[in-house]
C-alpha cells in the first residue's frame, strides 16, 4: 500500500488567498484526522471523519477552515481567507477501525504532511 | 480531562547506548491506549509502539520497548542501542478508548545521537 497521500507538499502562498490541502488515506481504513503541528501549540487535531462522516470538529479553529470527505478515498481541508498564522505543517492520518485501547494495536498512519507559509 | 506530559525537551545519547525518554499522563479512564512516535526532521510521524491499559506485559518492537508502570501514570519509551538514525522528535499519545477516538499528543522530545 502506498500510504497516506498528501498534496502539496509545500504551499506557499499569500493572505487573504484560498489554500486547498488535499488527502487519500490508506483504502480500507474508516476514520480520517486532519491535524496541524506547530511550534506553538505542538500537534492539534482540527477534525477526524469516520465513513466519511465528520464526527468532531472541535478543533477547528474558526470558520474559515472548512473540511470535507466526499469518498472514502478523498478529502480536503481547505482555508479561506488564509492568515499568516495559519502557517503551520497539516497532517492527515488514518485508521482501519476505532482506536480501542483495549485489545487492537491499530493506530494512526500519517501522511507526509503539507507545509504551509502564509505570507 | 486527558493530558500527556513530556518533560524532556532534549536528550542526548552516545550511538549504542540506551536512552530513556519519558512520557507522563493524566486520565481518570481505566481503558486507554498509549502510543510513541517518531518525526525525524523530514516531517513524517512514524508509529513505534503502543501499549493499552490492560496490557500486563510491557511493549516491545524491535529495539524500542515501553516501560508502563500503570500506578504512576507513565509510558516510558526505552530505546536500546541507539543509532544514529534514531535522531529524531519523539512524541507520547494516548487515545480516549470510550470518548472520542482522538489522539493527545505530549510537545514532544528531540532525542540527539552523536557518534
Amino acid at each position: 500500500d502506498a500510504g497516506v497521500i498528501q498534496s502539496p507538499r509545500h504551499e506557499v502562498t499569500e493572505m487573504g488567498q484560498e489554500v486547498t490541502l488535499r488527502c487519500k488515506p490508506i483504502s480500507g481504513h474508516d476514520y480520517l484526522f486532519w491535524y496541524r503541528q506547530t511550534m506553538m501549540r505542538g500537534l492539534e487535531l482540527l477534525i477526524y471523519f469516520n465513513n466519511n462522516v465528520p464526527i468532531d470538529d472541535s478543533g477547528m479553529p474558526e470558520d474559515r477552515f472548512s473540511a470535507k470527505m466526499p469518498n472514502a478515498s478523498f478529502s480536503t481541508l481547505k482555508i479561506q481567507p488564509s492568515e499568516p498564522r495559519d502557517s503551520a505543517v497539516y497532517f492527515c492520518a488514518s485508521t482501519p477501525l476505532f482506536p480501542t485501547g483495549l485489545a487492537s494495536q491499530e493506530t494512526q498512519y500519517f501522511g507526509p504532511g503539507t507545509r504551509l507559509l502564509v505570507l | 480531562a486527558q493530558k500527556i506530559t513530556q518533560t524532556q525537551p532534549g536528550m542526548f545519547v552516545q550511538e549504542k547506548e540506551a536512552v530513556t525518554l519519558d512520557c507522563t499522563y493524566d486520565t481518570s479512564d481505566q481503558s486507554y491506549g498509549l502510543f510513541w512516535y517518531k518525526q525525524p526532521s523530514s516531517g513524517e510521524m512514524i508509529f513505534l509502539i503502543y501499549q493499552g491499559s490492560y496490557d500486563e506485559q510491557n511493549a516491545t518492537e524491535g529495539r524500542y520497548s515501553l516501560n508502563f508502570q500503570k500506578a504512576r501514570k507513565s509510558a516510558n519509551l526505552v530505546i536500546s542501542a541507539s543509532q544514529l538514525g534514531d535522531s529524531a522528535m519523539y512524541f507520547c499519545a494516548m487515545s480516549d478508548t470510550y470518548n472520542t477516538d482522538k489522539l493527545i499528543f505530549g510537545t514532544g522530545t528531540r532525542l540527539q545521537v552523536f557518534p
